[in-house]
């Protein structure tokens, strides 16, 4: 059974620091790696996507990947109350489908 | 604009009445999935298809039927409902899987059997 596992949460971060949310994935053969944000009643829409080791930046945001370690993260710099989502890891190999963690629940408080 | 469109929206029915769900997605995705969510569990996949004429299992398909008569729309299809299938259904859709599997999901389904 391939599986996704994040931490539910929730992770409380204030306004202007770092949320560091992290995910783990138990098939070694994944080969691409997603951020979701899903505010509460809405769809999952997409942040980040990461294929290589190392780290990923977009603005505030950061994906790292550790395929040796099975690991990917994501880092939210200046973190803002409009930040506070649910966020979904979920990875897939070539061909297959997605697979997504239950999410971390971030709550960035003014 | 590009997009996933769902129907419909909102839905109460009750146990036994067969109803479907629409999806249909105009960016000419050959990948298209449902998903439900339900609190603590996530999303789990239900049935996915490939391309026309194919479809699959996913991880929670009892209950469910689906296919994919063209590429464009992916109903989904519940003959005789039962209260465990209350949840928030989403379709998605994407180019392919590997590098190419970022899906797009539409605004979801919250449909509640009584």
């Amino acid at each position: 059974q391939k599986e996704v596992e994040q931490n539910s949460g929730p992770l409380s971060v204030p306004e202007g620091a770092i949320a560091s949310l992290n995910c783990t994935y138990s098939d070694r053969g994944s080969q691409s790696f997603f951020w979701y944000r899903q505010y509460s009643g809405k769809s999952p829409e997409l942040i980040m996507f990461i294929y290589s080791n190392g780290d990923k930046e977009d603005g505030r945001f950061t994906a790292q990947l550790n395929k040796a370690s099975q690991y990917v993260s994501l880092l939210i710099r200046d973190s803002q109350p409009s930040d506070s989502a649910t966020y979904l890891c979920a990875v897939s190999r070539a061909g297959t489908a997605l697979i997504f963690g239950k999410g971390t629940t971030l709550s960035v408080s003014s | 604009e590009a997009q996933v469109t769902q129907n419909p929206r909102y839905l109460i029915t009750v146990t036994g009445k067969k109803l479907t769900v629409t999806c249909s997605q105009n960016m000419n995705h050959e990948y298209m999935s449902w998903y439900r969510q339900d609190p603590g569990l996530g999303l789990r996949q239900i049935y996915y298809s490939m391309n026309v004429e194919v479809t699959d299992k996913g991880d929670v398909p009892e209950g469910y039927k689906v296919s994919r008569k063209e590429k464009r729309n992916f109903p989904l299809i519940l003959e005789s409902p039962s209260p465990n299938q209350t949840s928030l259904y989403f379709c998605a859709s994407s180019f392919g899987g590997g590098s190419n599997n970022e899906q797009f999901f539409g605004p979801g389904t919250r449909l509640t059997v009584l």
